[in-house]
């Protein structure tokens, strides 16, 4: 079976700078995807950014972009030119890849960081 | 627009009341599942199904049902064995694997016990 671990519970950034959350999963998968949700006080779920494990560039997407570390098993997301719509629980989350067999349409969560952004 | 519907937005639960909590997506996706959200818990998957009339369990199923009898809606059931109900229920689909594999979620409906 699939984990994941977020092992910051709360973050906090300062407007306009930096900030890197970080996830590490295990999985004896060699293939597989692995995403970064944002959930703001609405609670909608929103993609982020997605990566595949088999393509050695990692994801961005604008100010999102990821460190897929895969041998460390880490994935970590870093958020540049923090804005106050970051505010949000943010969450990792790992799926087989379609060639794994099995279940593998499931996608497995960690528990999440509360990032807050402050002005 | 395409998306995800979930209805209700807040439902209320009496002691011994069985529920449904509606999902309805227009995306013309095959799977569909059933996550639930407590506060420190993360996401964990109830039900999901990757066909209609076919369906398998989560992580969490005791207490709850599921059916899957059209390719739009997947309406999940808390009965009155799931004896902690309290939770927000969020309901999401995905393209089928080869196209961009990734989950679309509902808004969430937020079920409480009377």
């Amino acid at each position: 079976a699939q984990t994941v671990t977020q092992s910051q519970p709360e973050m906090s950034v300062q407007e306009a700078e930096t900030v890197t959350l970080s996830c590490t999963y295990d999985t004896s998968e060699n293939n597989y995807y692995l995403f970064w949700y944002k959930q703001p006080p609405s609670r909608q779920m929103i993609l982020v950014i997605r990566q595949e494990a088999y393509k050695q560039q990692n994801a961005t997407e604008n100010r999102f972009s990821v460190n897929f570390q895969k041998a460390a098993k880490s994935f970590s997301l870093k958020i540049s030119d923090s804005q106050l719509g970051d505010t949000a629980m943010y969450f990792c989350a790992f799926m087989k890849h379609r060639n794994s067999g099995g279940s593998n349409y499931k996608l497995t969560f960690g528990k999440g960081t509360l990032l807050t952004v402050n002005p | 627009d395409g998306g995800i519907t979930q209805s209700p937005k807040y439902l209320f639960r009496k002691e011994g009341q069985n529920v449904t909590l509606s999902c309805e997506q227009n995306l013309n996706h095959d799977a569909m599942y059933w996550y639930r959200q407590d506060p420190g818990q993360g996401l964990r998957l109830i039900y999901y199904s990757q066909i209609v009339n076919d369906f398998q369990k989560g992580d969490i199923a005791e207490g709850y049902s599921v059916s899957r009898e059209k390719k739009e809606s997947f309406p999940l059931t808390v009965t009155s064995a799931q004896k902690n109900p309290t939770a927000f229920y969020l309901c999401a689909s995905s393209a089928p694997q080869g196209t961009n594999e990734k989950l679309f979620f509902g808004s969430g409906t937020q079920l409480s016990v009377l």
